[in-house]
């Protein structure tokens, strides 16, 4: 089975500033998505990015970017110009590209912005 | 497009009552998915349909549970009789298998319905 582990309860940066999540995951299989989902106070689950697995080239949307190390099995996030409506829980999670939609979530990092 | 519409978005309940969420997802969209978020153990899959048939319901809790999809627009959660450790935030989401441009049957989650069982 596959687990997505996030190793960072909380992490807090300073506005405008550069913040790095990080993500683990295990997993067989060698076709397969990965994902970021922010969610804010009002619980909504956002999605921030996605990364297909057979793509080497990172995903970029606007001030959201990934590291993806395929091989090392690592799906880091990072927030340029860090803004106060950034301030969330935000989730890894993976689906499997065949069989199983399903998807396994980590058990995220809330992320605080200070002013 | 409205998006995935949950209701209620709050439910308080006493034990042993039958508590019953209701989802409708996105129009179009084939797939639809039911999550439970609680601080123990996180997000996790329930059940999930493909073109109203279930296909994996392992993650559901106990005979207690049950879920069903009588047409494409609707869905409900029910469970009977509830207890405590019902308690959470139970989400539904909704994707489409048919690629679409850019699309990689991303889940769409809906608001969320917040269970207390006391």
């Amino acid at each position: 089975a596959q687990t997505v582990t996030q190793s960072q309860p909380e992490m807090s940066v300073q506005e405008a500033e550069t913040v790095t999540l990080s993500c683990t995951y295990d997993t067989s299989e060698s076709d397969y998505y990965l994902f970021w989902y922010k969610q804010p106070p009002s619980r909504q689950m956002i999605l921030v990015i996605r990364q297909e697995a057979y793509k080497q080239q990172n995903a970029t949307e606007n001030r959201f970017s990934v590291n993806f190390q395929k091989a090392a099995k690592s799906f880091s996030l990072k927030i340029s110009d860090s803004q106060l409506g950034d301030a969330a829980m935000y989730f890894c999670a993976y689906r499997s590209a065949r069989g199983a939609q399903k998807l396994v979530f980590g058990q995220g990092t809330r992320l605080t912005i200070n002013p | 497009d409205a998006g995935v519409i949950q209701s209620p978005r709050h439910e308080v309940t006493e034990m042993g009552q039958e508590v019953t969420l209701r989802c409708k997802p996105i129009s179009g969209h084939n797939s639809l998915f039911w999550y439970r978020q609680t601080m123990m153990r996180g997000l996790e899959l329930l059940i999930y349909f493909n073109n109203n048939v279930p296909i994996d319901d392992s993650g559901m809790p106990e005979d207690r549970f049950s879920a069903k999809m009588p047409n494409a627009s609707f869905s409900t959660l029910k469970i009977q009789p509830s207890e405590p450790r019902d308690s959470a935030v139970y989400f539904c989401a909704s994707s489409s298998r048919r690629l679409t441009s850019g699309s990689i049957y991303e889940q769409y989650f809906g608001p969320g319905t917040r269970l207390t069982v006391t």
